[in-house]
């Protein structure tokens, strides 16, 4: 079945240091998705990637789909302590199925 | 801003018991979803629902798991006979558009314990 793999598991950072996580499909995507995890909370929604090769960007954040619309990464830019929490990426399955990556959980230090 | 409720927010069961995990989505989403996240694990689907009907399930969803939408407002969860391994964090969400295309809202989640 579809397999949706992040690299790294874990990162520990500081405090303003840059943070970059990859995520990885086993079959090709229609669209990528990425969300948000606060310790202790729900994933929330951060943003969709469509096309192939697609950039977006919020704020420090910048989210890259690749070529091949099989990988993904969110590179965030001098990091703060807002920060922390697991990323997801997601790649929906079929019609109705969104599929979740492993995940990458960050934490800053100040 | 419009936001997926779930109750309860903590539910500790004996085990072989059942449950049922309430969701009210957002009211003018038409497709609703289970996730289950064990503790520090990734999040995991169960269960797709549109136009009261299952539309997917994964193959953790098995006969232990039903979902209904009981009215207009309420999606619930339910699990028979529970397990110790059915302990997990219990996210419910809602998108209005298929495959949550445009991102899907989830609920704040019920944790489960089986004990």
């Amino acid at each position: 079945g579809q397999q949706v793999m992040q690299i790294p598991q874990y990162q520990h950072v500081q405090e303003g240091e840059d943070f970059t996580t990859y995520c990885n499909s086993s079959t090709t995507l229609s669209n990528i998705q990425w969300y948000k995890q606060r310790p202790g909370g729900h994933p929330v929604f951060l943003i969709q990637l469509v096309k192939s090769g697609e950039v977006k960007k919020q704020k420090r954040l910048t989210f890259q789909f690749g070529e091949a619309k099989k990988n993904s990464s969110l590179h965030i830019t001098a990091t703060q302590t807002t920060d922390v929490g697991t990323y997801f990426c997601a790649g929906p399955r079929n019609t109705d199925k969104l599929i979740f990556g492993t995940g990458t959980r960050l934490q800053v230090f100040p | 801003e419009p936001e997926v409720t779930q109750t309860p927010s903590h539910q500790v069961t004996q085990m072989g018991q059942e449950v049922i995990l309430r969701c009210v989505p957002i009211s003018n989403h038409l497709y609703f979803y289970w996730y289950r996240q064990i503790l520090g694990q990734k999040v995991e689907f169960l269960v797709s629902f549109y136009n009261n009907e299952i539309s997917e399930k994964s193959e953790i969803f098995d006969d232990q798991f039903s979902v209904e939408r009981p009215d207009g407002s309420n999606f619930t969860l339910k699990i028979r006979s529970t397990k110790l391994e059915d302990s997990a964090m219990y996210f419910c969400a809602s998108t209005d558009n298929r495959g949550g295309i445009a991102g899907a809202f989830f609920g704040q989640g019920t944790r489960l314990t089986v004990v």
